[in-house]
């Protein structure tokens, strides 16, 4: 069984430039989650969706958007990468009512030059 | 506002014992979780509780004191493989997850 997939794996990126992160999830679950991780830092919430054609905003969303137009993928956009963006993003699905564990991707390492 | 205090990094023996310690101040409270998460790779879940109480899982516990707003995961028989940074998460009454950076554990034989 795939669970979650993100892609890719890792990118290195010129600032100004565009880049979306994909993530597609199998288990059709109802809410997707991103997060990036950075040392000493917890996981902070970028954006959410609560089921598929809803989407919310997290913890750090500028800079970032979102979309899902079905259940199973949940892509994350930069429209113009910064330095500061520079991250290990994870994508995670939750089955349903924001109760339960979360399922995490492999993660998407990005490095903004 | 909200906080999920862990310790940074803790050092162990193998075949020991370790408990790792968790507070929270959140806004309400809707269960805790813990994670594990070796390095490079993603979180993977490890325990919930919504109870006060000890939840056993084979070599790992976790216990929760709502009214302490305290949890510790417990893993015993440590083994080398154990090495992994131990994620402390609330869900608050909002139903979002509070995550605490994370403890990174270092067995040593």
């Amino acid at each position: 069984t795939a669970g979650i997939t993100q892609a890719p794996t890792s990118q290195i990126l010129a600032a100004g430039r565009s880049m979306t992160l994909r993530c597609t999830q199998d288990m059709r679950h109802n809410a997707m989650y991103w997060y990036r991780q950075d040392l000493g830092l917890g996981l902070r919430l970028i954006h959410y969706s609560n089921t598929a054609g809803t989407t919310g905003k997290g913890e750090v969303p500028d800079g970032y958007s979102v979309s899902r137009a079905n259940t199973d993928d949940f892509p994350l956009t930069l429209a113009s990468a910064v330095p500061s963006q520079t991250s290990v993003y994870f994508c995670a699905s939750q089955p349903s009512g924001n109760t339960g564990e979360l399922f995490f991707g492999e993660g998407s390492r990005l490095t903004v030059l | 506002g909200q906080n999920i205090d862990q310790p940074t990094e803790m050092t162990a023996t193998e075949g020991a014992i370790v408990q790792i310690n968790c507070t929270y101040q959140t806004s309400g409270f809707n269960g805790l979780f813990w994670y594990q998460q070796h390095a490079g790779e993603a979180p993977t879940f490890l325990s919930y509780n919504v109870l006060d109480g000890l939840e056993e899982k084979g070599r790992f516990s976790s216990f929760l004191s709502r009214s302490k707003g305290y949890s510790y995961l417990l893993l015993k028989e440590l083994q080398m493989k154990d090495s992994a940074s131990y994620l402390c998460a609330v869900t608050d009454s909002n139903y979002q997850l509070i995550w605490g950076a994370g403890t990174k554990l270092i067995i040593k034989p």
